[in-house]
């Protein structure tokens, strides 16, 4: 059964700084792209960043690029979003999402991250 | 990096049929083949219920279907049931492994 836990949230203060990972398993990590899609409280679904299985090709919504940085360890089956320079937009629930012929098969339950003096 | 638009809301009735369109761009979904819907219940995680505009995941009930024409995509629930009701969301690839989302549509089953 594939499983991804995100973990890492919590609050931060406005220009702080937080990493999220992503555990997984049940799946040969090393084999599978995946990305990161956040959710704003009562809003919709965001992509934010994408990460290629070995290849190292890697891209950001205009939203976060510059900020944010995806990064993988495929020894430890974990993906990780360095979050940077963090503002109230940037409050929400962040999932990692496993890639398979362009769809997002498979999410974790969700980390929140909320910004807040 | 525009959203794709979707009506915010649709409603149908047990057993009737309801559509939901996607709206993008020819630099998104009419560029590409891989438009995907999820759907997501309060405080649950996204579910994949289309891939590439028409393929359904293993599980997914036939009621499901997805289909597209030029920069709009749809999804269609043949035979609405009362465990449908959730929020819907469509996805496209849009290039340079990049990938953008609808609004989302909360789907009620009167």
């Amino acid at each position: 059964e594939v499983q991804l836990v995100e973990s890492g949230g919590g609050l931060v203060q406005p220009g702080g700084s937080l990493r999220l990972s992503c555990a997984a398993s049940g799946f040969t990590f090393s084999n599978y792209s995946m990305n990161w899609v956040r959710q704003a409280p009562g809003k919709g679904l965001e992509w934010i960043s994408y990460i290629g299985s070995s290849r190292p090709i890697i891209d950001y919504a205009d939203s976060v690029k510059g900020r944010f940085t995806i990064s993988r360890d495929n020894a430890k089956n974990s993906l990780y979003l360095q979050m940077n320079s963090l503002g109230d937009d940037d409050t929400a629930v962040y999932y990692c999402a496993r890639d398979y012929s362009y769809g997002l098969w498979d999410w974790g339950q969700g980390a929140l991250v909320t910004v807040s003096s | 990096q525009s959203a794709l638009t979707q009506p915010r809301s649709v409603s149908g009735s047990p057993g009737q049929p309801v559509t939901i369109s996607c709206t993008g761009t020819s630099s998104d979904v009419g560029a590409y083949n891989y438009v995907s819907w999820y759907q997501q219940y309060p405080g649950k995680a996204p579910k994949l219920m289309i891939y590439d505009v028409s393929k359904r995941p293993s599980g997914v009930p036939d009621r499901f279907s997805g289909s597209k024409s030029g920069n709009t995509a749809s999804l269609t629930i043949s035979g609405l049931q009362a465990e449908d009701e959730a929020d819907y969301y469509c996805c496209s690839y849009a290039g340079s492994f990049t990938w953008v989302f609808g609004g989302g549509t909360k789907l009620t089953v009167l």
